[in-house]
């Protein structure tokens, strides 16, 4: 697609529950990006993959966060045993070939943990 | 920890004024990017300016780039109420080639008709 989708748009969990967010980047876009926005401002770096490889991983909390880009399948990102700061809208970005490019965001997901 | 610090946090103008937003970052850059916010949505790319590169234009808006004070501009020529957004300027930074953005707190513009 032309534009880059994600699903769901709201997401709501308890406590301790897993939360499993999706995107669909760009076709032909070889760079896919996570970002955690909190609070309407800061946005936070989690994950970049080129192609299905993780590209830069150093900014996810690894204990409970993980993210996948698997061939014929929307990328993934599942956080395990949510907390009530994982509240925050998770955005998805796809680039072109050279990273220096602009990159593409979708509109998020809110994830809301009660 | 956000490298990217912009001013103002908020500007309200007046419909047909102009509006300039500034931002200023710490480390190497590739590129500097800005984009917009609309309210519940994501970031729509806007303009982006390389670091060997001092002035770039698109339609009502001016970026300009000073690497030796590690600072951007965004100004919005005769703005519009469709405008009000907002704007944050984002880094690749050399060092990870690029590859994240890494993005200032952003400026909340409001324009008024």
């Amino acid at each position: 697609g032309e534009e880059v989708a994600q699903t769901p748009k709201h997401l709501v969990r308890g406590e301790g529950q897993k939360a499993k967010l999706y995107c669909a980047p760009i076709k032909g876009h070889s760079y896919v990006f996570w970002y955690q926005q909190v609070l309407k401002n800061e946005f936070k770096f989690l994950i970049s993959f080129q192609n299905e490889n993780v590209f830069d991983e150093t900014g996810m909390p690894k204990e409970r966060f993980s993210a996948k880009c698997l061939p014929n399948s929307p990328c993934s990102l599942e956080i395990q045993a949510t907390k009530l700061e994982d509240s925050a809208v998770y955005f998805c970005a796809s680039s072109q070939v050279d990273l220096r490019e602009p990159q593409h965001f979708g509109d998020g997901t809110r994830l809301s943990i009660l | 920890s956000q490298q990217g610090e912009e001013d103002p946090q908020a500007l309200s103008i007046q419909e047909g004024e102009n509006a300039t937003m500034n931002c200023s970052y710490k480390t190497s850059i590739n590129n500097l990017q800005w984009y917009r916010q609309n309210s519940g949505r994501g970031l729509v790319h806007l303009i982006l300016i390389r670091s060997n590169e001092r002035e770039k234009h698109s339609g009502r808006l001016r970026v300009t780039l000073d690497t030796s004070k590690k600072s951007s501009s965004l100004l919005i020529t005769a703005s519009r109420a469709a405008d009000t957004a907002s704007y944050f300027c984002a880094t690749g930074n050399e060092e990870t080639s690029g590859s994240r953005l890494t993005f200032g707190e952003g400026t909340q513009l409001t324009v008024n008709p």
